[in-house]
């Protein structure tokens, strides 16, 4: 059972836009910045958009990030096939003093 | 560029140890912390604690206290992980990432390649 809860798969045609959300609580995402990591199979994880909503170099516009409050959502417009991935939201907690994952987004492009 | 490369795989039985080796380059190896992360087969990521690599402090989430032991050796910008007394539940991949900023806009920028841990009898 994960600490943030991310819907477990999410779907959409190419050239849709698609979101997936992350909900916490008061202790992790209420007094964190939430970061969303994109997951291939058989690869490490990386990162996708860091302090809420900025994309690190690289990562197309395409990707964006938002939160309120206790909540967060990651954006895709515009998908592609390659967007095909797992998606994890993380932020710390502190409560239990340590970082805390969502349990993942299973993304497919139809 | 900022590189971190894992030790290969490992095969271990129940109750035996695995030690996983993170060799950091591509920038001051003393100024970061440094976090490990674990997914089981077709699961979710599970953060295991972290490792201050300049002063060797660290702290563990309390699922793996008294099992897991983080080291950091600043002569090679190499850090370790050992967990002890293995179960079968340990089987997954682990991974170390690097940690930047500090909170709340800190976060995991660079990921080892993971190594796979198998518990087996």
């Amino acid at each position: 059972q994960s600490v943030l809860t991310q819907p477990p798969s999410a779907s959409g045609t190419p050239g849709q836009r698609v979101t997936i959300s992350c909900s916490g609580s008061s202790s992790n995402i209420g007094s964190d910045t939430v970061k969303w990591y994109q997951q291939f199979p058989g690869t490490a994880p990386r990162l996708l958009i860091h302090s809420n909503n900025q994309r690190p170099s690289g990562v197309p516009d395409r990707f964006s990030g938002s939160k309120s409050g206790t909540s967060a959502s990651l954006a895709i417009s515009g998908l592609q096939s390659e967007d095909e991935a797992d998606y994890y939201c993380a932020a710390w907690d502190d409560s239990l003093s340590g970082w805390v994952f969502g349990g993942g987004t299973k993304l497919t492009v139809l | 560029q900022v590189q971190l490369v894992q030790s290969g795989a490992e095969v271990k039985k129940p109750g035996a140890s695995v030690k996983v080796s993170c060799k950091a380059s591509g920038y001051t190896f003393t100024s970061h912390y440094m976090h490990w992360v674990r997914q089981a087969p077709g699961q979710g990521l599970e953060w295991m604690g972290i490792i201050n690599c300049g002063s060797g402090g660290t702290s563990y989430t309390q699922r793996f206290q008294g099992r897991v032991s983080m080291t950091s050796d600043t002569s090679t910008s190499t850090v370790y992980m050992e967990l002890s007394s293995l179960r079968f539940d340990d089987t997954a991949v682990y991974y170390c990432a690097r940690l930047v900023g500090a909170h709340p806009l800190s976060y995991f920028d660079y990921w080892g390649q993971g190594t796979p841990v198998t518990v087996s009898s």
